[in-house]
């Protein structure tokens, strides 16, 4: 079946500290890969997309990889602080057809 | 803008009454979608409409469910009869384009449903 896997249990890190979170998937052959955060109590909000023939995409502190061979995205914040924790979320257009699909999330902890 | 905007925010209900969730996208969004969230599933798309016309609803759980999208800035999702089971956080979502663009999805602060 197709699946979207990210980390169910809660990443702590130290602030200032970089943390990487992962996504993987079966059976997909996405177009692209979208990352959002979410708060407590708030929707979803878009953080960045990442194109299958692109590698890497960066966004200030955030760095983004997609990696088609190995059907896994990874998504690292650098210099981590308290304001960064958060739950992940990776999304994927299974169809190109603009119906997104999204994981489960993982939710980040940046302790001071 | 304003961003989407859903109401209410809150919504607690009895079994079997109806349930009338709206939503208004960003103008110039030509997709909406409806999503449901619950701890068990999380994010679970329920149907999306381009252009104001329904283009997949398979993720519907029942006939209980419906939604509708009269013009280009207002749909509403309709439960009819509620059940306990419902009770999830509701979310709205438009984007330009199938959010393929460098900007996404936009969603609303949905509306939290509970059925007792």
């Amino acid at each position: 079946s197709q699946k979207i896997e990210q980390n169910s249990e809660a990443l702590n890190i130290q602030e200032g500290k970089t943390a990487t979170l992962t996504c993987n998937y079966t059976n997909y052959s996405p177009a692209y890969l979208q990352w959002y955060r979410q708060d407590p109590g708030r929707g979803p909000v878009f953080l960045l997309l990442i194109r299958e023939n692109e590698k890497e995409k960066r966004k200030e502190r955030l760095k983004v990889t997609f990696d088609t061979t190995l059907k896994q995205s990874l998504f690292h914040i650098t210099a981590s602080q308290p304001a960064d924790s958060a739950t992940y979320l990776c999304a994927l257009d299974r169809s190109n057809t603009g119906k997104l699909i999204f994981g489960q999330g993982t939710t980040l902890q940046v302790k001071p | 803008d304003a961003g989407v905007i859903q109401s209410p925010r809150h919504e607690v209900t009895e079994m079997g009454q109806e349930v009338t969730l709206r939503c208004k996208p960003i103008s110039g969004h030509d997709y909406l979608f409806w999503y449901r969230q619950t701890m068990m599933r999380g994010l679970e798309l329920l149907i999306y409409f381009n252009n104001n016309v329904p283009i997949d609803d398979s993720g519907m759980p029942e006939d209980r469910f419906s939604a509708k999208m009269p013009n280009a800035s207002f749909s509403t999702l309709k439960i009819q009869p509620s059940e306990p089971r419902d009770s999830a956080v509701y979310f709205c979502a438009s984007s330009l384009s199938r959010g393929q663009g460098d900007y996404g999805y936009t969603f609303g602060s949905g509306t939290r449903l509970t059925v007792v």
